[in-house]
């Protein structure tokens, strides 16, 4: 049961470049949020999914697109890198059958773009 | 915008002091959620709390909602070296979501 894997862990990108950031979980999780962390910071949401199939903005969307084609996986697109992106992007997960539980972390992905 | 705001930013303290940080917000919430950060990885968590609870225990930790005065704390007891990390608050609304405030750095010396 590895939890919530990000890939890649590591990414530096030149302006305009495209890419994107995959999240899995295996814990059957119906919902899953992208967030930003920039220096000092706490964690801005990005986009989240409520199921398979769905995507809704959060809190910072601009220049991000994303994608839950399978239920497992969520994907976040950057169509043309800007160096405001510079960033770590933590992909979680929640188990929603029953109220008031925690969200679970990935790893993180640290992207620079130059 | 940023819910939750963590005070205070940062705090130092010996192994076997005990810890408080304390968190306030400013809207309704469903329940109130600490994690842990150590560098270069994740958010763990750590407690949540209910709306409609005080207070909550979990180990070493203590948790206290007053929603009255929008605020929460997180005591660490006994604290230890490894407990060094930075923790953040966060608050849940719709859709689950959370919204975290900038963290509390703790730095435990041993």
């Amino acid at each position: 049961n590895a939890g919530v894997t990000q890939t890649p862990k590591f990414r530096v990108l030149k302006t305009g470049q495209s890419m994107t950031l995959l999240c899995a979980q295996d814990m059957n999780h119906e919902y899953m949020y992208w967030y930003r962390q920039d220096p000092g910071m706490g964690l801005r949401l990005i986009h989240y999914s409520v199921g398979e199939g769905t995507t809704a903005k959060g809190e910072v969307p601009d220049g991000y697109n994303v994608s839950r084609l399978k239920k497992q996986n969520f994907l976040l697109g950057l169509e043309s890198a800007a160096p405001s992106q510079t960033s770590v992007y933590f992909c979680a997960s929640i188990r929603t059958l029953e109220g008031n539980q925690p969200q679970h972390f990935g790893d993180g992905t640290r992207l620079s773009i130059l | 915008s940023q819910q939750g705001e963590e005070d205070p930013q940062a705090l130092s303290i010996q192994e076997g002091e005990n810890a408080t940080m304390n968190c306030s917000y400013k809207t309704s919430i469903n329940n109130l959620q600490w994690y842990r950060q150590n560098s270069g990885r994740g958010l763990v968590h750590l407690i949540l709390i209910r709306s409609n609870e005080r207070e909550k225990h979990s180990g070493r930790l203590r948790v206290t909602l007053d929603t009255s005065k929008k605020s929460s704390s997180l005591l660490i007891t006994a604290s230890r070296a490894a407990d060094t990390a930075s923790y953040f608050c966060a608050t849940g609304g719709s859709n689950y979501k959370l919204t975290f405030g900038k963290g509390t750095l703790l730095t435990v010396n041993p």
